[in-house]
């Protein structure tokens, strides 16, 4: 159980494109979604959480209108990422939890989607 | 947020046990210990959760002592596919680990 999953898991785009990445629970509601970015050898870095119907959160430093969060349902959220430059080029990943669910709460990840942008 | 310390590297080799321990001094009383592995480009996966004493699924053993500042996580006969970077987290067990901090984590070698 507790299955998250990401689409598409590579992109390739060129600068000034959009592109966006979609994150699923398969198995369960997830009340709450996470995104994070992680840059090589480094670890995860949290940019913003989402919740069902609401706005997300972002963190200090993460730029709402170029990150585009928006979580529609119990089972989806998607992250757009808006005029890509070279500097998005990233790993993204998504995690979602069921909080007020179940205690104790978890978040569970999806496999991150590597984007490229030439 | 309670924040967490780990060995930044480790190495072993196959058959052997691996015990790798986080310290968190700082660990609140609602507060989950979570560990996640992490292979290079996938998503960190979910290992082992506990609160106190020990816990044991069929990957991994958890060591809480009663203090709960510092926990263990215990890799029974790790293989060359043990290889990876292991991440301690303290959450809130009612929040969904809230904003979860990644620290460095301890990237495990294993070797034939």
């Amino acid at each position: 159980g507790a299955v998250v999953s990401q689409h598409p898991s590579r992109v390739i785009c060129k600068s000034g494109t959009s592109v966006k990445i979609e994150c699923r629970s398969l198995d369960f509601q997830a009340t709450t979604m996470f995104w994070y970015r992680q840059f090589p050898k480094q670890s995860l870095m949290l940019m913003a959480t989402s919740n069902e119907g609401s706005k997300a959160t972002y963190e200090q430093g993460v730029e709402k209108d170029k990150f585009l969060i928006n979580h529609a349902s119990l089972t989806l959220s998607t992250l757009t990422v808006t005029s890509a430059h070279p500097e998005d080029s990233s790993f993204y990943i998504c995690s979602a939890s069921q909080t007020g669910l179940v205690v104790p709460d978890t978040q569970y990840f999806g496999p991150g989607t590597r984007l490229t942008v030439l | 947020l309670a924040k967490t310390t780990q060995p930044i590297s480790m190495d072993s080799y196959e058959g052997q046990e691996v015990n790798i321990t986080c310290s968190h001094n700082n660990i609140a009383t609602n507060d989950y210990i979570t560990w996640y592995q992490q292979f290079p480009s996938q998503g960190p996966r979910f290992i082992i959760q506990g609160y106190k004493t020990k816990v044991t699924n069929e990957v991994a053993s958890l060591f809480i002592p009663a203090d709960r500042k510092s926990s263990t996580l215990s890799l029974p006969r790790v293989s060359l596919s043990d290889t990876a970077v292991y991440y301690c987290l303290v959450g809130d067990i009612y929040t969904g680990f809230q904003k979860l901090v990644f620290g460095t984590g301890t990237r495990l070698l294993v070797s034939p």
